[in-house]
């Protein structure tokens, strides 16, 4: 089955570094993904990987991805005010076009 | 492009009235995807569909809850009778075949029902 957990929440200071970690259940998943939701919007895509990937880096973005856990992380390297945001980890299984999203990792970054 | 597009932002409405949800997908987007926030339950997947066709409703909360897509562009989700605890946070998604399963989320709608 399709599952997808993350911590709820995570308080980081400013320019320090922030760890979000996502555990999922389907080993099958092709494409695993971080979106990120500012207050009063939808989600947006931060990043993604593929499952034959350890690491994808993308400036202050860095994912890891342990397929014999089945966990996902993000880094975000110094942490912005600007970051402080609902975080949700999501895989891409089956067919179609279905993404199972987790439950969200709420980050407040403190100045 | 002008993104995936909700309306309203905000509807407040009676319990027992028939609340109707509407979104327009990116243009040329083959995927169309309902969500539902709260607090308690977090995003949850109501219904998809694939080119117009609801393709899996099984995220429907029962059949107060009806969504109809009768072109590519257009999208409606519709709740009849209300009930308080439809309150929530409601998005709409959309995706295209071959763009590794990107969604594309709208700006919500956020729906109260007293």
């Amino acid at each position: 089955g399709e599952d997808v957990e993350q911590s709820l929440f995570l308080s980081v200071r400013e320019g320090d570094s922030s760890v979000i970690n996502c555990t999922y259940t389907d080993s099958s998943s092709t494409y695993l993904y971080w979106y990120k939701q500012e207050p009063g919007a939808g989600l947006q895509l931060l990043t993604y990987i593929f499952s034959n990937m350890d690491m994808k880096q993308d400036q202050r973005l860095t994912v890891l991805l342990n397929k014999k856990d089945k966990h996902l992380s993000l880094r975000i390297a110094d942490t912005q005010t600007g970051d402080s945001a609902i975080y949700f980890c999501a895989e891409k299984t089956g067919g179609y076009q279905k993404v199972t999203f987790g439950t969200g990792t709420k980050l407040q970054v403190i100045p | 492009d002008a993104g995936v597009i909700q309306s309203p932002r905000h509807e407040v409405t009676e319990m027992g009235q028939e609340v109707t949800l509407r979104c327009k997908p990116i243009s040329g987007h083959d995927y169309l995807f309902w969500y539902r926030q709260t607090m308690m339950r977090g995003l949850e997947l109501l219904i998809y569909f694939n080119n117009n066709v609801p393709i899996d409703d099984s995220g429907m909360p029962e059949d107060r809850f009806s969504a109809k897509m009768p072109n590519a562009s257009f999208s409606t989700l519709k709740i009849q009778p209300s009930e308080p605890r439809d309150s929530a946070v409601y998005f709409c998604a959309s995706s295209l075949t071959g763009t590794k399963y990107t969604q594309y989320f709208g700006p919500g709608t956020r729906l109260t029902v007293l």
